[in-house]
């Protein structure tokens, strides 16, 4: 039972436009989410994280967005940039407690 | 500090062997967790430590995993009687608490053959 999903396994966008990445929760009791960046043969890097009190928090070029009704995240990044190019992984904390992943989203930004 | 360090970064075993992978977390860190990775799918948790105490278990963990972390500092993450299934990324991770975020290490790569 996947409780946190991200049913886009690839997207692709170009340069300086807006990329958007999706997810899904199931368990009405996670309280807070994260974004994670992974570049190949790295462990996942921390990006961005949003309490469930909140419905936004924005970094610099990345916003996230949560819908507690839907049980959805989104992940804004805007300006796309070609670095930005990596597998991102929302997750999802009950309690402070061990995080669930989702399956990741590809992204590859053209030049 | 230079982050969260795990050994081997590779490691090929045949199957039936037993394997140990140590992963050194941030110093200042408390909690240390265990994650598998197989490929095209997130990390998936196995289990976490808080100090030297293992707090939580994945019920998914095989019985063949086991883990410690004495003293509280590093933790090692044994694999007793390898199957091929076996063969994923297996990351560690540290936080003072999740919600401030893991930092991850770079990950050891098991392949069963």
């Amino acid at each position: 039972d996947q409780q946190v999903k991200q049913n886009s396994p690839s997207l692709s966008v170009q340069e300086g436009r807006i990329s958007i990445l999706n997810c899904d929760y199931t368990n009405s009791m996670f309280d807070y989410f994260l974004w994670y960046k992974k570049y190949p043969a790295e462990g996942p890097t921390f990006l961005i994280s949003i309490s469930s009190i909140k419905d936004k928090n924005e970094d610099g070029r990345f916003t996230v967005f949560l819908n507690k009704s839907a049980k959805h995240l989104s992940l804004h990044i805007v300006p796309s940039q070609p670095g930005d190019s990596a597998v991102y992984f929302c997750a999802a904390s009950e309690a402070g407690n061990m995080l669930t992943f989702g399956g990741g989203t590809r992204l590859m930004v053209k030049p | 500090d230079t982050g969260v360090s795990q050994n081997p970064r590779h490691k090929i075993t045949k199957r039936g062997q037993n394997v140990t992978f140590r992963c050194d977390p941030i110093s200042e860190h408390n909690r240390l967790y265990w994650y598998r990775q197989t490929l095209g799918q997130g990390p998936e948790f196995l289990t976490y430590f808080q100090n030297e105490a293992q707090l939580e278990k994945s019920r998914l963990l095989s019985d063949r995993f086991s883990a410690e972390r004495p003293k509280g500092s590093f933790s090692t993450l044994e694999i007793q009687r390898t199957e091929q299934g076996d063969s994923a990324m297996y990351l560690c991770a540290s936080s003072l608490l999740a919600i401030y975020g893991y930092t991850f290490g770079s990950g050891t790569r098991l392949t069963v053959v």
